[in-house]
């Protein structure tokens, strides 16, 4: 089974600090995408990667940057939070082949900013 | 850019019985895939079926299918004899042909289902 991992699932942060959200796959997907869902927006990409070093604004980018160093680790930083920076992130991961495949997702992180 | 649009925020259906979550997208290309994920409470997102735009016939996987009516440019999913494991919200998505290894989705708003036991 393809297994997506994120640091945390609850995080609670002050207005200011640098966050960082991690997330973890193990089945050598080439993609790998941070998304922020909020209530009645449905899901918004942050930003994607298709490779290790490489990446892309999505529809949301500002406030955010992401590193990829490593081909199974995809991180999203928030360089310095913001209360509408809470919000739930959901990372996920796809295999990068010629034929179209689903996305696999993580169990996602409630990030809070007071 | 492309957009999806589910018009119902919720909806509720008694055990046993079929409901259909609609979905309309607004795209100028003629080669492009469609999905419904589910998203349980608490659990990740998974897949529960796509489309392709080049095939005519609908998408089946057991008691989900689609109705694809691509000059109307709607794609929504019905759920046969409902089961309580199927109380979730579903976000139907839209990913371009262009860009092969490239994979970018784009979401509706999505749908909450309830399941009346």
């Amino acid at each position: 089974d393809v297994k997506v991992t994120q640091s945390s699932r609850y995080l609670v942060k002050r207005t200011g600090e640098k966050v960082f959200l991690e997330c973890v796959q193990d089945m050598d997907h080439e993609n790998m995408f941070w998304y922020r869902q909020d209530p009645g927006l449905g899901l918004r990409l942050i930003y994607f990667s298709y490779d290790v070093k490489m990446k892309e604004k999505g529809d949301i980018p500002e406030g955010y940057s992401v590193s990829r160093e490593k081909k199974e680790r995809f991180s999203l930083i928030l360089e310095s939070a913001s209360t509408n920076q809470t919000s739930m992130y959901l990372c996920a991961s796809s295999p990068g082949t010629a034929a179209p495949s689903e996305q696999y997702f993580g169990p996602g992180t409630r990030l809070t900013v007071t | 850019a492309q957009t999806v649009t589910q018009s119902q925020p919720e909806m509720s259906v008694q055990e046993a019985e079929t409901v259909t979550l609609s979905c309309t997208y607004d795209t100028s290309e003629s080669d492009y895939y469609l999905f419904w994920y589910k998203q349980p409470p608490s659990r990740q997102m998974i897949l529960v079926i796509r489309q392709e735009a080049y095939k005519q016939q609908n998408a089946t996987e057991n008691r989900f299918s689609v109705n694809f009516q691509k000059a109307a440019k709607s794609f929504s999913l019905k759920i046969s004899d409902s089961q309580l494991g199927d109380a979730a919200m579903y976000f139907c998505a839209y990913r371009s042909g262009l860009n092969f290894g490239n994979e970018k989705l784009t979401f509706g708003t999505g749908t909450r289902l309830t399941i009346i036991p």
